[in-house]
């Protein structure tokens, strides 16, 4: 079944340094690739999505992500962090239809 | 525009209540469904639906029951609340496939 993991429930940024989330997936198919964010006390928010039409994903605030089928990964990037991007952070895999599996999620922090 | 709107946003329940979770969409969207958010543990899927009248269970069905008699409307239903039941639960709405999207969430405590 497809899954997804999420390497480090706790990352630290400096502002204005490299943002680097893991996520690894397990699919015998290419999947459908979701990060979503999570603002505290709110619902989730789609941050960017890989459907197969390209590698490399533009989303939301400056995040992008890059589908590697040779590493079966999906890590999220933001090249200089802002205060305003702590929060969690989930990555998640459709299985059938819009059934979503989530990773455990990622809270990040970034330090003035 | 109000998208995913879920009901009460806080509940207290003591353990044996029944209780119902609200969740209504506007957009039209087939597929609707339920998770609970507990800590270090992502999102759960609990159930879900493809269209009225039509509902399955996800991975923590165990509990909890719905139904779909409109497109609008997926409530989600405790029969008897137990502690293990508090929790975060987010309703969600979307397409087939494609993103989902998500109410703002109940916090429900079961003492």
């Amino acid at each position: 079944a497809q899954s997804v993991t999420q390497l480090g429930s706790h990352v630290s940024v400096s502002e204005g340094a490299l943002v680097l989330l893991r996520c690894n997936y397990s699919s015998s198919v290419p999947p459908y690739l979701f990060w979503y964010v999570q603002y505290p006390n709110q619902g989730l928010q789609l941050l960017l999505k890989y459907t197969s039409a390209a590698t490399l994903v533009k989303g939301i605030n400056g995040f992008e992500a890059e589908f590697k089928k040779s590493e079966t990964s999906f890590h999220l990037t933001k090249p200089s962090a802002h205060m305003s991007d702590a929060a969690e952070y989930f990555c998640a895999v459709i299985r059938q239809g819009n059934q979503f599996y989530f990773g455990t999620g990622t809270s990040l922090t970034v330090i003035p | 525009n109000a998208g995913v709107t879920q009901t009460p946003k806080f509940q207290v329940l003591k353990t044996g209540q029944s209780m119902t979770l609200q969740c209504a969409q506007d957009m039209n969207h087939e597929y609707m469904s339920w998770y609970r958010q507990d800590p270090g543990m992502g999102l759960r899927l609990i159930h879900y639906s493809v269209g009225a009248g039509i509902t399955d269970q996800g991975e923590v069905p165990n509990g909890y029951n719905v139904s779909r008699s409109t497109t609008e409307d997926f409530p989600l239903r405790l029969l008897s609340a137990a502690p293990s039941q508090t929790s975060v639960y987010f309703c969600a709405s979307g397409i087939l496939p494609g993103e989902a999207f998500f109410g703002q969430g109940t916090r429900l405590t079961v003492v």
